[in-house]
């Protein structure tokens, strides 16, 4: 199989606070990792591409100083929202794949992100 | 630029009907190809994905979809749609070498009536 996990799967924060999301390749080893958001009744948006030891590369208008991507292992990506907005609000959800060639992207069930 | 459009916001089915979800997409070679299913508040299942070879693909739940290269279309189908089935469906394209971001269509929400 190819499970990938996200943690928390929901989470409430404050204003101005940072929040951490971690996305784990459970079972296989993601040369790449992916971060979409969704906003509610649409489609997925690339935020990023995480590659392991590497930094990551952010879609424009995304701001990398505000959605900070560590990619520290084959198996972990985080995703930290720092300074956290009610416009951040949203679906994140990532993916990865386990080499480069013919395969697909193996989703994680997301994280509902809710900032009051 | 590339894009993929799928035409219908929502579509609803009588439980037994047939489904045709229309997907098309806009690129100068033929990119890899996906269907994906999400329900509400969940992530994302995939139903089947085109690489390459028979245009007909077979994935999972009764779905197939038909790639088309002269139309840039690979529109999902399922001869008999269940109350399950209901859910937004998404395609996608990944373009160049596999391993590379997906662009998603907007989605189409499937419902099912009695």
């Amino acid at each position: 199989g190819a499970v990938v996990s996200q943690h928390p799967s929901w989470v409430i924060c404050k204003s101005g606070t940072s929040v951490k999301i971690e996305c784990r390749s459970l079972d296989f080893q993601a040369t790449t990792m992916f971060w979409y958001r969704q906003f509610p009744k649409q489609s997925l948006m690339l935020m990023a591409t995480s590659n392991e030891g590497s930094k990551a590369t952010y879609e424009q208008g995304v701001e990398k100083d505000k959605f900070l991507i560590n990619h520290a292992s084959l198996t972990l990506s985080t995703l930290t929202v720092t300074s956290a907005h009610p416009e951040d609000s949203s679906f994140y959800i990532c993916s990865a794949t386990k080499y480069r060639g013919m395969d697909e992207q193996y989703f994680g069930p997301g994280t509902r992100l809710t900032v009051t | 630029a590339q894009s993929v459009t799928q035409p219908d916001i929502h579509i609803t089915v009588s439980e037994g009907a047939s489904l045709e979800l229309r997907c098309n997409y806009s690129y100068g070679a033929t990119p890899y190809l996906f269907w994906y299913v999400q329900s509400p508040g969940q992530g994302l299942q995939l139903l089947l994905k085109y690489f390459s070879g028979d245009t007909l693909v077979q994935g999972i739940k009764g779905f197939e979809a038909e790639f088309k290269r002269s139309q840039s279309s690979f529109n999902l189908r399922k001869p008999s749609v269940h109350w399950s089935d209901a859910a937004e469906y998404f395609c996608a394209v990944e373009l160049g070498q596999a391993g590379t971001a997906l662009i998603f269509g907007k989605g189409t929400t499937l419902s099912v009536s009695s």
